[in-house]
């Protein structure tokens, strides 16, 4: 079956530390593949997406590129902030709008 | 765009009442909109898939007649909580599917506390 897997937290990184969190997938198909972003005591928010292999995403200085040959999709930026400190999802959609999320990864950001 | 708003953010209910929370997509129609539970420091928990004109879609494990959902509209799903208990205290979050041109995207509201007392 379809599933997310990405790597456990927590993350605790220094302010302006390159961060990477891995996530890989399992799918039938080609899935649309997402990063979301928790805040606490908030919902979830779109962070990026990318929709076919080779595609990057991108915003806020986050970056992720869609690797069909190693079904890999992690998340990188180059210089953590303090206000980056969130819980990060990764997700695939392989078709309609039923999404299934790792298990999410903690990034705290010591200033 | 794609904006989907929960209200109420927060709310507290005595045990054995019912609490009702909203879902509304703000700037898009949404045929399908989905409800979760979150516990704390954990990842989301699929209750049920809300399409709108028809029956929900429950995940397996999640009490129907407990969480009632509602799509009556294009813009907008309830999530009742009927007889709450203390263990229904929880983070509900609702997603929406996103307009057409957003792909298979889904949207989120921005949660909310459920306390039970």
């Amino acid at each position: 079956g379809n599933s997310v897997t990405q790597m456990e937290g927590p993350v605790t990184l220094s302010e302006e530390a390159f961060l990477t969190i891995n996530c890989t997938y399992t799918a039938t198909g080609y899935p649309s593949l997402f990063w979301y972003v928790q805040y606490p005591g908030e919902g979830l928010q779109l962070l990026l997406k990318a929709t076919k292999a080779d595609d990057k995403g991108s915003n806020k200085g986050f970056e992720a590129t869609y690797r069909k040959e190693t079904t890999s999709f992690h998340l990188e930026k180059g210089s953590v902030q303090v206000s980056d400190s969130a819980v990060y999802f990764c997700a695939s959609n392989t078709g309609g709008f039923k999404t299934i999320f790792g298990a999410g990864t903690r990034l705290f950001v010591k200033a | 765009g794609a904006v989907v708003s929960q209200h109420p953010s927060w709310v507290i209910c005595k045990s054995g009442t019912s609490v009702k929370i909203e879902c509304r997509s703000l700037d898009f129609q949404a045929t399908t909109m989905f409800w979760y539970r979150q516990f704390p420091k954990q990842s989301l928990m699929l209750m049920a898939t809300s399409n709108e004109g028809s029956k929900a879609t429950y995940e397996q494990g999640v009490e129907k007649d407990k969480f009632l959902i509602n799509h009556a509209s294009l813009t907008l799903s309830t999530l009742t909580v009927t007889s709450a208990h203390p263990e229904d205290s929880s983070f509900y979050i609702c997603s929406a599917g996103g307009p057409r041109s957003s792909g298979n995207t889904i949207y989120f509201g921005e949660g909310s506390w459920l306390t039970v007392v």
